[in-house]
C-alpha cells in the first residue's frame, strides 16, 4: 500500500502553462514536504508546510489537513522547471526520527 | 546549503564486495539519514543516526551497515555488494531552527555493482 500518492506520475506542458502536482496521503502527519529533482541532480527542498499555503516565486503551494491532501503549483512554467516533484510527509508518530515517508515523484517536462 | 558531502559521487563496483559511502556535515546537526533511490519507488530509508554511536534500521536494511563515530561523518557499508543494490544513495540530516525544520539532502552517490 501506498501511504503518499501523487498524480500525474508524468506531465508535459507548455512553456507559460499553469502547471498543478497534487499529493494525498492516508497517514496522520505534522508537516509535509515539497522536493524537486532535476535529472541526474540532488534534491532540493522547495517547501515544507502543516497548514495553509506558501507562495515563493512562480510556485505555490497549499495543504488542506482534513482532506489529507496537498498541491503544488507552477505559475508561467518554464523549461528550467522540468524536474522531478516529489511530496514526503512527516509522520505525526515518527518518534524522535522525524521520520518521513515519500512519495514515487511526479516528471514534469516543460516544452519551450 | 547545509554543509553536507557524499563521497564517492560515482562508484563502479563487483559483486561480493564490500563498499562504503561517506556522508560528512559541517553543521552539527545530530539526525542523519541514508536512503536509497530507484525507478518506480520513492526514497526509501537504510538507516538513520540520532548521535554518535546511536544508529537504528529503517525500511530497507538488509545487507547494509552503518557508523557514525563521530557527528559529522555517517557511514554507509555494503558488507557484500550485490546487484540489486545498484542505486542512487543519498544521506541526509533533519534540522531544527526554532519553529523551522526540515530536512536537507546530500548530491548523491550513484553505485552501480556489476
Amino acid at each position: 500500500k501506498n501511504e503518499v500518492e501523487q498524480s500525474p506520475q508524468n506531465l508535459t506542458a507548455q512553456e507559460g502553462e499553469f502547471i498543478t502536482i497534487n499529493c494525498s496521503y492516508s497517514v496522520g502527519i505534522s508537516a509535509l514536504h515539497w522536493l524537486q529533482q532535476h535529472p541526474g541532480g540532488g534534491i532540493v527542498s522547495l517547501f515544507m508546510l502543516s497548514s495553509g499555503k506558501k507562495k515563493h516565486g512562480r510556485l505555490i503551494a497549499t495543504i488542506n489537513i482534513q482532506e489529507k491532501h496537498s498541491s503544488l503549483h507552477i505559475t508561467a512554467s518554464h523549461p528550467r522547471d522540468s524536474a522531478v516533484y516529489i511530496c514526503a510527509v512527516f509522520l505525526v508518530d515518527g518518534g524522535s526520527q522525524g521520520n518521513l515517508i515519500f512519495g514515487k515523484g511526479t516528471k514534469l517536462s516543460v516544452k519551450p | 546549503d547545509a554543509g553536507i558531502t557524499q563521497s564517492p559521487r560515482h562508484k563502479v563496483t563487483e559483486t561480493g564486495t564490500p563498499v562504503t559511502l561517506r556522508c560528512h556535515q559541517t553543521e552539527n546537526h545530530r539526525y542523519m539519514y541514508w536512503y536509497r533511490q530507484d525507478p518506480g519507488h520513492g526514497l526509501r530509508l537504510i538507516h538513520y543516526s540520532y548521535g554518535v554511536k546511536d544508529t537504528d534500521k529503517g525500511e530497507v536494511s538488509d545487507g547494509y551497515s552503518v557508523s557514525r563515530s563521530k557527528t559529522e561523518d555517517f557511514l554507509l557499508t555494503l558488507e557484500s555488494a550485490t546487484s540489486s543494490q545498484t542505486s542512487v544513495y543519498f544521506c541526509a540530516i533533519n534540522y531544527r531552527q526554532g519553529l523551522n525544520y526540515g530536512y536537507t539532502f546530500g548530491s548523491g552517490t550513484r553505485l552501480t555493482v556489476v
